[in-house]
């Protein structure tokens, strides 16, 4: 089986500033990795995921994750962050042999003026 | 890209009643759904693994009987909450599709 441990469950920063929310996984297969951003009262969005191949992944607005497996980590980095991108972030695993997605417990992004 | 829609988003329900969740694949055909339970602001946990044709598998620790799991065709699985209680409310959300990660938009229960 495979776990997720994200590290900050709260992460405060001032807009424009750059963040990392970490997360690092533990399992005995292969993995696959993924962020997700949840605003209040709705589902999951998918920011990014690492299959295979590259192992630095970016989304559209701006993130980017870098898989690295002698850590055990899929970190997520913004170089500047919005107001908008206030909201909890999760860090997910799935191994290459099962078909259930582990959860991290959450980082709450807050994005202050 | 796949699409997951679940339904309804919200439901308010009597103790002692029970509520239905559909979970629908729009785009693509899903053998495996998965449906997640989410107290508030926690996070995520798997409850069951919906498989088409056959009986879901359970997590360790959900009621088999309280949460029925149907996925009668391709595209669409359902979580039925029998005999709701209010330690029942909770956010169920699904998914499905390659690697099972497109989520449903969930759904926010309240037994009452």
């Amino acid at each position: 089986a495979q776990s997720v441990t994200q590290l900050d469950s709260q992460v405060p920063v001032f807009e424009e500033a750059p963040v990392e929310l970490r997360c690092n996984y533990s399992s005995s297969v292969s993995v696959y990795l993924f962020w997700y951003v949840q605003y209040p009262n709705q589902g999951l969005q998918l920011l990014l995921k690492y299959l295979s191949g590259s192992t630095l992944v970016e989304s559209i607005n701006g993130f980017e994750a870098e898989f690295n497996k002698s850590q055990t980590s899929f970190h997520l980095r913004k170089p500047s962050v919005h107001i908008s991108d206030t909201a909890e972030y999760f860090c997910a695993v799935r191994g290459y042999n099962n078909n259930d997605m582990r959860f991290g417990a959450g980082t709450r992004l807050t994005v202050k003026p | 890209g796949a699409v997951v829609s679940q339904h309804p988003s919200r439901v308010i329900c009597k103790s002692g009643t029970s509520v239905k969740i559909e979970c629908r694949s729009l785009d693509f055909q899903a053998t495996t759904m998965f449906w997640y339970r989410q107290f508030p602001k926690q996070s995520l946990m798997l409850m069951a693994t919906s498989n088409e044709g056959s009986k879901a598998t359970y997590e360790q620790g959900v009621e088999k009987d309280k949460f029925l799991i149907n996925h009668a065709s391709l595209t669409l699985s359902t979580l039925t909450v029998t005999s709701a209680h209010p330690e029942d409310s909770s956010f169920y959300i699904c998914s499905a599709g390659n690697y099972g990660y497109t989520f449903g938009s969930g759904t926010r229960l309240t037994v009452v």
